[in-house]
């Protein structure tokens, strides 16, 4: 079981790139989310998906998209980077008893 | 959205101390955490916690759901110990988490 995976681990971007985190799971976990963590703030929901079809905004949605390829995978897409989104990206995922696991992160600069 | 608060945020300890973490949250929940983020950035998942007390080796932590705290106690720590603990709730699984802010502990040796 590899748990929770994220690609990339580490991204350079340009201001108004584009770009999109990869996430996948492989425990059968209905739930997943993904997080932004910036320095002193902990960490900030940014979507989630309940299940399977269904996104929902957290916290700070703002210059992000989302789509639940399939019950594995949970993407993030950045349509246009602004160096206001440098930090580190973490995807997590959970299932009925709602303990959530956690891949090791993105590291994304925006220049 | 829940308001989460973390106390300390700091904690400096010597090799083989006791310290307890504090989490207070504004609402009520049906789901509470605590994680450990290692010096390399991983999160790990210490205790799934939404009411009670649960033990794992050196760990303990305790919910008090109807007051809306809950408790993380190490105990004998060790320089492993070291990183920052998250508090993080949710008003249902598969719902929004609310994270705190964290308190980092140095152990040291």
């Amino acid at each position: 079981n590899a748990g929770v995976t994220q690609t990339p681990k580490f991204q350079v971007l340009k201001t108004g790139q584009s770009m999109t985190l990869q996430c996948a799971q492989d425990m059968n976990h209905n739930s997943m989310y993904w997080y932004r963590q910036d320095p002193g703030m902990g960490l900030r929901l940014i979507y989630y998906s309940a299940s399977e079809g269904t996104t929902d905004k957290g916290e700070v949605p703002n210059g992000y998209n989302v789509s639940r390829l399939n019950k594995r995978e949970f993407s993030l897409r950045l349509e246009s980077a602004a160096p206001s989104q440098t930090s580190v990206y973490f995807c997590a995922s959970s299932g009925s008893i709602g303990t959530q696991y956690f891949g090791p992160g993105t590291r994304l600069l925006v220049l | 959205g829940i308001q989460v608060e973390q106390s300390p945020p700091d904690l400096i300890l010597q090799e083989g101390a006791n310290s307890t973490l504090r989490c207070n949250f504004s609402d009520s929940v049906n789901n509470l955490q605590w994680f450990h983020q290692n010096p390399w950035g991983q999160l790990i998942n210490l205790f799934y916690i939404p009411s009670g007390t649960k033990q794992n080796g050196r760990l303990s932590a305790t919910t008090v759901a109807t007051e809306r705290y809950s408790l993380l106690y190490i105990s004998s720590s060790q320089t492993t110990d070291s990183g920052v603990y998250f508090c993080a709730v949710a008003m249902n699984t598969g719902n929004q988490f609310y994270f705190g802010t964290g308190t980092s502990l140095t152990v040291i040796p």
